[in-house]
């Protein structure tokens, strides 16, 4: 298999503050990392792709203002969300493909142990 | 549009085998993907089909119909452990096929019982 880290696994903010979520692949490169964000007893929402070197590609509905992406290298991308309000509360889990299809792999997804942002 | 469907809710007995289903409809088809996930934990890879046709691994096996658009995930021998999320995923090639972007169902929550 192949390793994700989420780092910080839970935080809690005050409304109008920023919170900065890293995702990192151990020990293979990623040139392509997904978020997703999850609410209690639901599924897996992609909200963006992050692309190493370029601009994340958001999916509709997903304000790009308000949930930055930075893809600085091929083992790192970070996601913040920017003045934070209530609503914004929920399970952010960030993955990563280790082997890439166009090259034979399954493509198959790699997960990190994902960030649970509350604020208040 | 992409929609992805599976039953919310099932129920099943310790050492039974109980079928989860799924059925898609979506601008492109590259392959589905089932992952499980416990409360609050990360999603884990379970199976992957991209061909039509019975995929087996252990416990676990998943099926894919693509001229259905329909898939399932059998789980035989069931243990206490298994009680979780089970998730469907598709992957669609909106943008060529070049990147592994997967859409999710809308997940079926197993509960085993002794």
């Amino acid at each position: 298999g192949a390793v994700v880290s989420q780092h910080p696994s839970w935080v809690i903010c005050k409304s109008g503050t920023s919170v900065k979520i890293e995702c990192r692949s151990l020990d293979f490169q990623a040139t392509t990392m997904f978020w997703y964000r999850q609410f209690p007893k639901q599924s897996l929402m992609l909200m963006a792709t992050s692309n190493e070197g370029s601009k994340a590609t958001y999916e509709q509905g997903v304000e790009k203002d308000k949930f930055l992406i930075n893809h600085a290298s091929l083992t790192l991308s970070t996601l913040t969300v920017t003045s934070a309000h209530p609503e914004d509360s929920s399970f952010y889990i960030c993955s990563a493909s280790k082997d890439h299809i166009l090259a034979g792999g399954t493509g198959e997804l790699f997960f990190g142990e994902g960030s649970r942002l509350t604020v208040l | 549009g992409q929609n992805i469907d599976q039953p919310t809710e099932m129920t099943a007995t310790e050492g039974a085998i109980v079928q989860i289903n799924c059925t898609y409809q979506t601008s492109g088809f590259n392959g589905l993907f089932w992952y499980q996930q416990h409360a609050g934990e990360a999603p884990t890879f379970l199976s992957y089909n991209v061909l039509d046709g019975l995929e087996e691994k252990g416990r676990f096996s998943s099926f894919l119909s693509r001229s259905k658009g329909y898939s399932y995930l059998l789980l035989k021998e069931l243990q206490m452990k298994d009680s979780a999320s089970y998730l469907c995923a598709v992957r669609d090639y909106g943008d060529g096929g070049a990147t592994n972007k997967l859409i999710f169902g809308t997940g079926t929550l197993l509960a085993v019982q002794p």
